[in-house]
């Protein structure tokens, strides 16, 4: 299986900040990831596919990049409905697996 | 628009059978463009992807689980559903079903709302 690791496992920031997650792929996995979001009690809502591409109707303020096993999702000018946990999925290849999530706290 | 709900028992006792069903409305589960799949996450971890199913039965799980692990479709309901066998307390979590692109992006592009199924004597 791929093996995604995130970091970092939690991060405190405040209204206005930028914020950056990590995640790295244990092979290369070409530009076959997502991003999600996730709110207490709520499942995850789809933000970033191939690395980069934006969900319909999500804030411009969330970007994605990278290729091979390392990208990176970013949040420009954090607002208070931002604050919840963000997880990456390989999608290069079956099993699909999950990153362990990133927890964006409010400073 | 698309929703997608689980039902099935919040209560398994280990050793039996857990079986839950997702019923899509707003849309139709016969289409080339998607699979249908099951994703958990225990209370408080992450999220595993469990297994997909396409419109016309295909299936594909995640190894580790296989031998415990069925999914089926009903067209004409509109439904998927899963069975997964011998639970233990590993098995306790919150239980998503999820319409999944098909072909190279494989992104999970909309979610029930998941249900919880503890595992307890």
């Amino acid at each position: 299986d791929i093996q995604v690791t995130q970091s970092p496992s939690s991060v405190s920031a405040s209204v206005g900040d930028r914020v950056t997650i990590t995640c790295r792929a244990s092979q290369g996995i070409g530009r076959w990831l997502a991003w999600y979001q996730q709110k207490p009690g709520k499942a995850p809502k789809l933000l970033i596919y191939s690395a980069s591409t934006l969900q319909s109707g999500v804030p411009s303020r969330f970007s994605g990049s990278g290729s091979g096993t390392d990208f990176t999702l970013s949040i420009s000018s954090l607002q208070p409905e931002d604050f919840a946990t963000y997880f990456c999925q390989q999608a290069n290849s079956f099993p699909y697996t999950f990153g362990q999530g990133t927890k964006l706290e409010i400073k | 628009q698309l929703q997608l709900q689980e039902s099935g028992p919040g209560l398994v006792k280990p050793s039996e059978t857990l079986s839950l069903t997702c019923t899509v409305s707003g849309g139709s589960i016969i289409s080339s463009s998607y699979y249908w799949g099951w994703i958990r996450q225990p209370p408080g971890k992450g999220l595993e992807w469990i297994g997909s199913i396409y419109y016309n039965g295909n299936t594909y799980y995640k190894p580790s689980l296989n031998s415990r692990v069925t999914i089926s479709v009903d067209t004409s309901r509109n439904q998927f559903s899963l069975k997964l066998t011998s639970v233990t307390a590993a098995d306790t979590a919150v239980y998503y079903c999820a319409r999944q692109i098909v072909g190279a992006t494989s992104d999970f592009d909309s979610w029930g709302q998941g249900t919880l199924v503890a595992v307890s004597s």
